[in-house]
């Protein structure tokens, strides 16, 4: 079955970096554009980025851009967030998900978990 | 960026009832657009995608109607594990974002 699990949250300082992964299995990875959506304690999902299936798309929400960037290794099933200059406002739970429809309109039919990132001194 | 408004932001229903959300794309968007059901500590499920199909195993009493701009999600019968926030999405504008709107909760009545 269709699997994404995400891990490398936690605690970090303001300013500080993270990586995300989210690793998927039950489908062939590179077939897929995934994206990352996240979703503030109590708040809703907030769109981040999104990377084509095979890398050569990519897209970060302004609230993003420049801060985080979005890649994936298909040879080993693996996404990848990393996050740069991290503030308070990004400590959300973080969910992979992977994108189905026609050419680059996407919806999401299968989330991961979720990792939970705070970002606070 | 298309903005997405959701209505009520709360709905209050007994089980058994009918529930009505609305969804406003602030341009139009065609069809594309999706429902997610979220439930508490759980990620979002897809219920629906280009307006009106249902995804795989989503029970027929969900259904999805509307395009361009205006969009609704009824529930025929709530049933107990109905309660739950809903979120309408977005996938037509490029570039993304794909938006989702801000959701509405269904709580028991």
């Amino acid at each position: 079955q269709v699997q994404l699990v995400e891990s490398g949250g936690g605690l970090v300082k303001p300013g500080g970096s993270l990586r995300l992964s989210c690793a998927a299995s039950g489908f062939t990875f590179s077939d897929y554009y995934i994206t990352w959506i996240r979703q503030a304690p109590g708040k809703g999902l907030e769109w981040l980025a999104y990377i084509s299936s095979s890398g050569s798309v990519i897209y970060h929400a302004d609230s993003v851009k420049g801060r985080f960037t979005i890649s994936r290794d298909n040879a080993k099933n693996l996404l990848y967030l990393q996050m740069n200059s991290l503030r308070a406002e990004d400590t959300a739970v973080y969910y992979c998900a992977r994108g189905t429809g026609t050419g680059y309109r996407k919806y999401y039919d299968h989330w991961g978990q979720g990792t939970l990132v705070t970002v606070s001194s | 960026e298309i903005v997405m408004t959701q209505s009520p932001a709360t709905l209050s229903v007994s089980p058994g009832e009918r529930a009505t959300l609305s969804c406003r794309a602030s341009q139009s968007v065609s069809s594309n657009l999706a429902w997610y059901q979220q439930k508490p500590g759980q990620a979002p499920r897809l219920l629906i995608y280009d307006a009106s199909t249902r995804a795989t195993g989503i029970p027929a009493r969900f259904s999805g109607s509307g395009s361009g701009t205006e969009f609704t999600l009824t529930i025929s019968s709530l049933q107990s594990e109905d309660f739950a926030v809903y979120y309408c999405q977005q996938y037509h504008d490029w570039p993304p974002p794909f938006t989702f709107g801000p959701g509405t909760k269904v709580d028991i009545k």
